[in-house]
């Protein structure tokens, strides 16, 4: 039971570009989301995050959408630069002391 | 600030072998997370050590996996024996005390069984 699905398994982008990176879940009672990114042979690093009281979240770049309606969430990167090619995962979080639940990740490229 | 170590990096062994891995948090950090990466996958929660307890192991196949935090600060993660579907890489991360939403990963150690 897929609880925070990435549909998209990859993307590519041109360098400059706006990334616009989905994620959905299906348990209402997260209340808090992550994004994080990783590079092959390190581990994910965190990126940005939202709490369900919010609908955006922007840092630099990198701007978090999230339609609690929907179930949905979105990571936005403007301009997209070579060095935001990696695998990126969305995470979700249920209040107190539960596990982090990430999705399967998004391997984005951005080109040249 | 120093990150999170795991070791080894890379490891590979046969089906019934033994394996451990090694996680040393980052200084202070109370909670300690062992993930399971399996290629294609999220991570997915081991077990999740508040100092030196256990907070969390309902994902841990208790029959062959185990782990232990000695003195609250390193820890192991121990696999006996090992099986084909096993192969994945582990990640350790920490955090401080409770501070489920602001964990930081290790490398990972990448393990193949064959």
């Amino acid at each position: 039971d897929q609880q925070v699905k990435q549909n998209s398994p990859s993307l590519s982008v041109q360098e400059g570009r706006i990334s616009i990176l989905n994620c959905d879940y299906t348990n209402s009672m997260f209340d808090y989301f992550l994004w994080y990114k990783k590079y092959p042979a390190e581990g994910p690093t965190f990126l940005i995050s939202i709490s369900s009281i919010k609908d955006k979240n922007e840092d630099g770049r990198f701007t978090v959408f999230l339609n609690k309606s929907a179930k949905h969430l979105s990571l936005h990167i403007v301009p997209s630069q070579p060095g935001d090619s990696a695998v990126y995962f969305c995470a979700a979080l249920k209040g107190g002391n539960t596990p982090l639940v990430f999705g399967k990740g998004t391997r984005l490229s951005v080109i040249a | 600030e120093a990150g999170v170590a795991q070791s080894p990096r890379y490891k590979i062994i046969e089906k019934r072998q033994s394996v451990a891995f090694w996680c040393n948090p980052i200084s202070g950090h109370a909670t300690l997370y062992w993930y399971q990466q399996i290629l294609g996958q999220g991570p997915k929660l081991l077990i999740q050590f508040q100092n030196n307890g256990v907070v969390d192991d309902s994902q841990l196949p208790k029959d062959r996996f185990s782990a232990e935090r000695l003195k609250g600060v390193d820890s192991t993660l121990k696999i006996q024996p090992a099986k084909l579907e096993d192969s994945a890489v582990y990640l350790c991360a920490s955090s401080l005390l409770g501070q489920m939403n602001e964990q930081y990963f290790g490398p990972g150690t990448r393990l193949t069984v064959t």
